[in-house]
């Protein structure tokens, strides 16, 4: 059964940092990962999504990496900026379903 | 980009009454929509899959009388929370696939659902 881990559960940083938000998931077999955005009471944003096929995506100041054979990706959040406080969640697709990460809520103070 | 709605986006409601969410595609067909429920600070818990003019799918655990859902449309499904308990006070999302694109799919902005 696939699971999906997002470590840290919090994270909280000055502006102007860069950072890492990882998610692990135990079966490799995965059509793609997907990297969402939730505001508070929101649903969710897209943010960028990895084919199984690729290693990494980027968009502006993100960039999502995936490494199958570990069960792994990370987004990396460059120059981070108040705005970005959200929580940021990661889900694979199995056989037409998201299996999702609890998530990593961020904090980037001013 | 393709777009979702729900309504209500939010709904206070005395226990022991019903509430009906929607949720629409609204520039395209979606032959499968999925409801989510999520707890604070916990990940989505896939509810059911929602075939368009078939019974839905209910996940392990969801009381498919307690939560019904309806895909009468291609553009429109709908859940229904019946005779609802403070327990069932949650956030509610969907999401719609367009037909035809089965690994994707598009989120709508849920709806907070408070029983008193």
């Amino acid at each position: 059964k696939q699971e999906v881990t997002q470590i840290p559960a919090a994270l909280s940083v000055p502006e102007g940092e860069n950072l890492v938000l990882n998610c692990s998931f135990t079966d490799s077999a995965i059509y793609n990962l997907q990297w969402f955005r939730q505001d508070p009471g929101k649903g969710l944003t897209s943010l960028l999504l990895i084919q199984s096929s690729q290693r990494e995506q980027t968009s502006g100041r993100l960039n999502a990496s995936l490494d199958k054979s570990s069960g792994r990706s990370t987004l990396y959040i460059a120059a981070s900026q108040p705005g970005d406080s959200a929580t940021y969640l990661c889900a694979v697709r199995n056989n037409y379903q998201l299996i999702w990460g609890a998530g990593t809520k961020l904090i980037i103070k001013p | 980009g393709a777009v979702v709605s729900q309504h209500p986006s939010r709904v206070i409601c005395k226990s022991g009454t019903s509430v009906k969410i929607e949720c629409r595609s609204l520039d395209f067909q979606a032959t499968t929509m999925f409801w989510y429920r999520q707890f604070p600070k916990k990940s989505l818990m896939l509810m059911a899959t929602s075939n368009e003019g078939s019974k839905a799918t209910y996940e392990q655990g969801v009381e498919k009388d307690k939560f019904l859902i309806n895909h009468a449309s291609l553009t429109l499904s709908t859940l229904t929370v019946t005779s609802a308990h403070p327990e069932d006070s949650s956030f509610y999302i969907c999401s719609a696939s367009p037909s035809g694109a089965p690994n994707e799919q598009f989120f709508g902005p849920g709806t907070r659902l408070t029983v008193l």
